[in-house]
């Protein structure tokens, strides 16, 4: 399996609603990533966690809320999101370590819009 | 910090024709630099990975080469196909403080299109 996973492939919700972003992997890689990316922009680093531990967090508002219950899954929590946090989200993985060729293998993305 | 800039923004190409896209990077201490696809709408998918002591890569019609000492790497697509018209991501990785993950600063990528 080398894939990442990422469900629901859509979403739809309002302001006050709470909802997770779901990510899962089987290749045993220990670091995972989420990103942001806008319309027609890159994307950019949300949170890394690396061996189930958060490592960075880039200054993300704390109406996103990443979790990583185990060394496969990741979740993002979503509550109170404004409509400029209507995106794609994606997720990534990577094997995580200092001499190897670390290739992150990136999910298919959620795109999420905030009405 | 890592920038990376991509140009141009847009390419519009014949089918058929070999074209390139350029990738330039501010920090050369890299020890790699990756090359994505990405269709609209969709996840990225990796096409070319060029490690630090590699100058260039190849798989199929692409080509991508890598030059630290300048700065810039290239993306060079032979005999051009409407299927490859997508957006291409070029990303330089920095390393965490954790030692464990690694962090990709993306370009702004170039929007091709190959017309039939």
């Amino acid at each position: 399996d080398t894939e990442v996973t990422q469900t629901p492939k859509h979403l739809v919700m309002g302001m006050t609603n709470k909802k997770s972003l779901k990510c899962e992997q089987h290749m045993g890689h220990r670091a995972m990533y989420w990103y942001k990316q806008k319309a027609k922009k890159p994307p950019e680093l949300m949170f890394v966690y690396s061996y189930e531990k958060l490592s960075i967090n880039e200054s993300v508002p704390s109406r996103f809320s990443p979790e990583c219950p185990n060394s496969s899954l990741l979740n993002l929590h979503l509550h109170a999101l404004q409509p400029e946090d209507s995106a794609l989200y994606l997720c990534a993985s990577s094997q995580g370590d200092h001499t190897g060729t670390p290739l992150p293998f990136f999910g298919p993305g959620t795109r999420l819009t905030v009405l | 910090k890592q920038e990376v800039t991509q140009i141009p923004a847009a390419l519009s190409v014949p089918e058929g024709e070999n074209l390139v896209l350029n990738c330039s990077f501010t920090d050369s201490a890299i020890y790699n630099l990756q090359w994505f696809r990405q269709d609209p709408g969709k996840g990225l998918t990796s096409l070319l990975l060029i490690q630090s002591s590699q100058r260039e890569q190849t798989s199929g019609r692409l080509n991508a080469s890598l030059d630290k000492s300048s700065g810039r790497s290239t993306l060079y697509i032979a005999a051009s196909q409407p299927g490859d018209s997508a957006t291409y991501l070029c990303a330089a990785p920095n390393l965490i403080s954790s030692g464990s993950a690694r962090q990709l600063t993306f370009g702004s990528g170039t929007q091709l299109t190959v017309l039939p």
